[in-house]
């Protein structure tokens, strides 16, 4: 079975700060997504990424970076955290070259911004 | 882009079918997904039906593509109180989309 993992279940920073969500996936898939969720706005794609060191824009990138160094490893920062990012944060992977394949996803991180 | 609806809320009792019903405007997905998502977890694969199909049946899900309405609906016969959860569509191709979700509460 496909494990995905977020480093953190629950995490509280501040504004202003430097905020790192971590996901790792154990089944060697190309793709991994970072999406955020919100009450009656589904999930709404923040990056993606399809390979290594690559990454893509979703919807709603503004305030956000990514980093893939390592197949596994795709982690989201939030440079300076806003009140406005506080939400649930949902990391997924999928494999293959094309994205039609089904997503599998991390159980999430729900961030608060105080 | 793509627009995904789906009706908020869906109430039924135990025993009863559900059916949850998803419209959108443009689709070249060449799969279309149906996923859960349990209270406090991530969300998991539940069933999916490929674009060139009107219909699959997987036990109590039956899932129905009409794609001159644009219309996907996920029937659960027999409902359980453990179907209590958010149901997504979604479609996966050039873009990643996910409708807002039904919250489907079981009542005994």
């Amino acid at each position: 079975d496909v494990k995905v993992t977020q480093s953190s279940r629950y995490l509280v920073k501040r504004t202003g700060e430097k905020v790192f969500l971590e996901c790792v996936q154990d089944m060697d898939h190309e793709n991994m997504f970072w999406y955020r969720q919100d009450p009656g706005l589904g999930l709404r794609l923040i990056y993606f990424s399809y390979d290594v060191k690559m990454k893509e824009k979703g919807d709603i990138p503004e305030g956000y970076s990514v980093s893939r160094e390592k197949k596994e490893r795709f982690s989201l920062i939030l440079e300076s955290a806003s009140t406005n990012q506080t939400s649930m944060y949902l990391c997924a992977s999928s494999q293959g070259s094309q994205f039609n394949q089904p997503q599998h996803f991390g159980d999430g991180t729900r961030l608060s911004i105080l | 882009g793509e627009d995904v609806e789906q009706s908020l809320f869906l109430s039924v009792r135990e025993g009863d079918s559900s059916v949850i019903n998803c419209t959108y405007t443009d689709s070249s997905s060449t799969y279309l997904y149906w996923y859960k998502q349990e209270p406090g977890a991530g969300l998991q694969l539940l069933t999916y039906i490929f674009s060139n199909m009107d219909m699959k049946q997987d036990q109590r899900l039956t899932v129905l593509l009409n794609k001159k309405d644009k219309h996907l609906s996920l029937r659960i016969a027999d409902t359980q109180t453990g179907d209590s959860a958010i149901y997504f569509c979604s479609f996966h191709g050039q873009n990643f989309v996910f409708g807002p979700g039904t919250r489907l509460s079981v009542l005994p």
